[in-house]
Parts: C-alpha cells; structure tokens; sequence
C-alpha cells in the first residue's frame, strides 16, 4: 500500500464545513482512496472511497486530485458526533485484503 | 441485522494467565481480522484470515493465536507469551475479491492485565 501523510489534528467549528487533507503521492494506477473513522472507543467506520473520480455518498464527498497524488475528505456541515479520527488508506483491493490504519487525524468539532 | 460482535466488552487477565476474544460475524464475509489498538496510536494488524481453515500472520502477530474452524468465527488467543497485552482489541471482516474492500469492525474489545 502507498504511504499515506494526514495532519495529527484538526478543528472545526460545529455547522462548518470540515476539510480533511490526506497525501499519497506514491499511490499507484490502481490504488484506491479509502476514508474510515473511529469515534472514541469504537471499531472504525467506513466512510467513502474513490479511484479517480470525485465520490459523494450521504456521509460525505471526496476529492480526489487530477494526478491522484492527494485527497481531501469533506463532512459538509460538521456536527459534534462527528468528532472522531479519521484514517486515510491507499490500497488495490487485489491480493491482500488488509488494511494498514496509520494514526489518523483527530477532528474535534467545537460549538 | 448483520454484522460482527465480539465478547466481551471488557476483559481483565492476571499476569501469566491465557485468555480468549470471541468474534462472530454473520455478513457472510470470507475474510477476517484481528487489530490491536494502543492509546493515542493507529491499528496493528495481529493476524488474519482469508478462508476457512487457513489464516495468515500479521506484523504483530508473536504472543498471539487464531483458529478458523467456520466462516462465522474467527476467535482470537492472548498467551502468556504476550509481553504487554493490555489494549484495545478490534475484528474485522471483510467481503474477498472485490474492488471495494469495505470492512466491518466489531465494537472491540478492552483488554487488561491485573
């Protein structure tokens, strides 16, 4: 899997929008962008996932860059739950189905 | 509803003593996982299992034991050879051979040596 780069921690206040930024600049042709999260002692959650093109589901959009080489995750309008760390992954899906969860980023979402 | 559970929520050990996590999924997933979480980290791959019968070593996986004897169950050992077993432990399973490699966590389980 490509070395994935999130900041430690992030703020947002609650009703903005949170922008999540993640770097893969090593990520390969068939690489896929995988967002989970996990609230305070839960097991991790999915949340979305793309290859090149830009995907919304109705928890959140990702943004994917025209050379692949980043990504950002949106949560549109943040609410308290959704103060969690959030993991950016860079996987193929072929072969090897696990998954490797670095140390995320922290978002706090502040009223 | 489908998904996984694991047993117990909290467990505490005494030193020297071999204790077992119980994971069943009913979501018909061929693989499965064990993560062990410390605080303020990501998670750690122990061990994991792609079919039946047949499970594969992780990077963490010394002081630790599985077995796969059904699709459904995939339950993990903490030996008395683990050093330090005191952690959050999380399972996994997920659907093999598809673009999507969508897991499943359980709720975990919270390990402590006594």
């Amino acid at each position: 899997d490509a070395k994935t780069t999130q900041p430690p921690s992030m703020d947002c206040a609650e009703g903005r929008a949170a922008n999540l930024p993640c770097n893969h600049s090593t990520i390969s042709g068939n690489e896929y962008v995988y967002w989970y999260r996990q609230i305070h002692s839960q097991g991790p959650q999915y949340i979305i996932h793309g290859l090149k093109n830009n995907e919304t589901n109705e928890m959140a959009s990702l943004i994917i860059t025209e050379d692949r080489k980043s990504s950002t995750l949106i949560l549109p309008h943040a609410t308290l739950r959704d103060t969690a760390v959030y993991y950016c992954i860079a996987h193929s899906g072929a072969g090897s189905y696990q998954l490797t969860f670095g140390k995320g980023t922290k978002l706090s979402v502040i009223p | 509803d489908g998904g996984i559970t694991q047993s117990p929520k909290y467990l505490f050990r005494k030193e020297g003593q071999n204790v077992t996590l119980s994971c069943e999924q009913n979501l018909n997933h061929d693989a499965m996982y064990w993560y062990r979480q410390d605080p303020g980290q990501g998670l750690r791959l122990i061990y994991y299992s792609q079919i039946v019968n047949d499970f594969q070593k992780g990077d963490i996986a010394e002081g630790y034991s599985v077995s796969r004897e059904k699709k459904e169950s995939f339950p993990l050992t903490v030996t008395s050879a683990q050093k330090n077993p005191t952690a959050f432990y999380l399972c996994a399973s997920s659907i093999v051979g598809q673009g999507k490699v969508g897991y499943t966590f359980g709720s975990g389980t919270r390990l402590t040596v006594v």
